[in-house]
């Protein structure tokens, strides 16, 4: 297992469209985080699941954000009708229930333009 | 509400020698844990180092350790002996204990370390 893996690195579109990031997670992790990181700001809280249950959703998770864990391994964030303000890296996240460290993947960067 | 404030925007470090990253925080919870994540370039969150709140020693991997005064509520890192490599964003961030699990972090130090 080489770590937790965020497809794609990079996405850009046009405002309006409907974008869809996909995360795996390290196999035996049973949480997993999104986080969405704007330029020049720490990470920021979108969502967790543990295994295929969404625990907690961050008052940034607008109507237009979905997040899905269906089988409590990989997640999807989709985010519909794009807007500039969109534009952040997404990082994804995993651990073991009671483990101290958040493993991150490399982030998804969006590009609305 | 809990808040982490990194008061440095960048710091500069000669190779070789010892740099301290600040931290201070704020939260009204009992437990918590302290966190500190490097971020190169290509975007991935590597973690360094933990810190529990009820710790009493202070935490240290390798040339990373934390400076923890629970009293003054900072938690700054201490990286000795600085590579090259070193040069990247540093974040802390901290998390409630038992509540949520969710990290709540600062707005990042960018280390350049020169020659």
């Amino acid at each position: 297992d080489t770590g937790v893996s965020q497809d794609p690195r990079h996405k850009i579109t046009k405002r309006g469209q409907n974008v869809t990031f996909r995360c795996d997670p390290i196999s035996e992790h049973n949480r997993l985080y999104w986080y969405r990181q704007t330029l020049g700001q720490g990470p920021e809280f979108l969502t967790y699941f543990q295994n295929e249950a969404q625990l907690e959703k961050s008052r940034l998770l607008s109507d237009r954000f979905s997040a899905e864990r269906p089988k409590g391994s990989f997640s999807t964030l989709e985010i519909q009708r794009t807007e500039q303000g969109d534009s952040a890296m997404y990082l994804c996240a995993s651990s073991f229930q009671g483990d101290t460290e958040a493993f991150f993947g490399q982030g998804t960067r969006l590009t609305v333009v | 509400a809990q808040k982490i404030t990194q008061t440095q925007p960048g710091m500069f470090v000669q190779e070789k020698e010892a740099v301290t990253l600040d931290c201070t925080y704020d939260t009204s919870d009992q437990s918590y844990g302290l966190f500190w994540y490097k971020q190169p370039s290509s975007g991935e969150m590597i973690f360094l180092i933990y810190q529990g709140s009820y710790d009493e020693q202070n935490a240290t991997e390798g040339r990373y350790s934390l400076n923890f005064q629970k009293a003054r509520k900072s938690a700054n890192l201490v990286i000795s002996a600085s590579q090259l490599g070193d040069s990247a964003m540093y974040f802390c961030a901290m998390r409630a204990l038992g509540n949520t699990d969710k990290l709540i972090f600062g707005t990042g130090t960018r280390l350049q370390v020169f020659p």
